[in-house]
C-alpha cells in the first residue's frame, strides 16, 4: 500500500527565503504526483501536477520535481512572501489502469515571516 | 465561474441522527469524490463515482452513503453508524481519474 511522507511537518522562514518542501512515497508506481495549497479551513487548490513521465513543472515561483526511481518529490518556492503561508499537500495518483485513489501526505504547514 | 459548491459550511449532529452534506458541481465533470480530513492526518478518501448512477467505496466507507443520480451532484449522508464523524469533509471532481477540484468543505461537529 502506497504511503506518502512529508518532512517537516511544520516550517517557518523569513520572507525572501528560497525554501524547499519534501515529499516521499513508498511504490514507485504512480501516474502523477500533484501538490496542493491548503488555507485554514478551505479546500484544496491544486498547484503543480507531475505526470510520472515528466521530471519537473514550474508555475511562477514555484517548482516542483519528481523521482520515480528513489520516492522523492520537491516543491520549490523561490522569494517568499508572508501569503505563501498555508498547509502543503503532496497526493501520489496510483497508475493501473481506471484507478482513482489519490494518497496523500499529511502535509508541512509553511509560516513566512514579514 | 465554474467550481465546486458545498453546503453547509458547518453542520452538527445529534446522536443516532442521520445528516447529508451536499456537494454541486457546474464543471462538467465526470467523477466526483468524497474525503474526511482530520486534524494531524492526510485526507481519506470515502467514496467516489467515475459516471452518473455509479460509485465505488474508498478507504473508509462504513457509516457513510452517497448517491449519484445526476452528473453535477454527489450528496453523502453520514449515518448514526459512523461513531466519530466529527472532522472536515471535502469535495472534488476531476475529468480524467485524478482530482484536482475541490470545494470550500463542511465542516462536521456532534452536538
Amino acid at each position: 500500500k502506497q504511503e506518502v511522507t512529508q518532512i517537516p511537518a511544520a516550517l517557518s522562514v523569513p520572507e525572501g527565503e528560497n525554501l524547499v518542501l519534501n515529499c516521499s512515497f513508498t511504490d514507485s508506481a504512480i501516474y502523477n504526483l500533484q501538490w496542493f495549497r491548503q488555507d485554514p479551513g478551505k479546500g484544496l487548490t491544486s498547484l503543480l501536477l507531475i505526470q510520472s513521465s515528466q521530471r519537473e513543472q514550474t508555475s511562477g515561483r514555484l517548482n516542483a520535481s519528481l523521482d520515480k526511481s528513489s520516492g522523492r518529490s520537491t516543491l520549490y518556492i523561490a522569494a517568499s512572501q508572508p501569503g505563501d503561508s498555508a498547509t502543503y499537500l503532496c497526493a501520489a495518483s496510483p497508475s493501473g489502469a481506471g484507478s482513482y485513489q489519490l494518497t496523500f501526505g499529511k502535509g508541512t504547514k509553511l509560516s513566512v515571516i514579514p | 465561474d465554474g467550481g465546486i459548491t458545498q453546503s453547509p459550511k458547518y453542520l452538527f449532529r445529534k446522536e443516532g441522527q442521520n445528516v447529508t452534506l451536499s456537494c454541486e458541481q457546474n464543471l462538467n465533470h465526470d467523477a466526483m469524490y468524497w474525503y474526511r480530513q482530520d486534524p494531524g492526518q492526510g485526507l481519506r478518501l470515502i467514496y467516489y463515482s467515475q459516471i452518473v448512477n455509479d460509485f465505488q467505496k474508498g478507504d473508509i466507507a462504513e457509516g457513510y452513503s452517497v448517491s449519484r443520480e445526476k452528473k453535477e451532484s454527489f450528496p453523502l449522508t453520514v449515518t448514526s453508524a459512523q461513531k466519530n464523524p466529527t472532522a472536515f469533509y471535502l469535495c472534488a471532481s476531476s475529468i480524467g481519474r485524478t482530482p484536482q477540484h475541490f470545494g470550500d468543505g463542511t465542516r462536521l461537529s456532534i452536538l
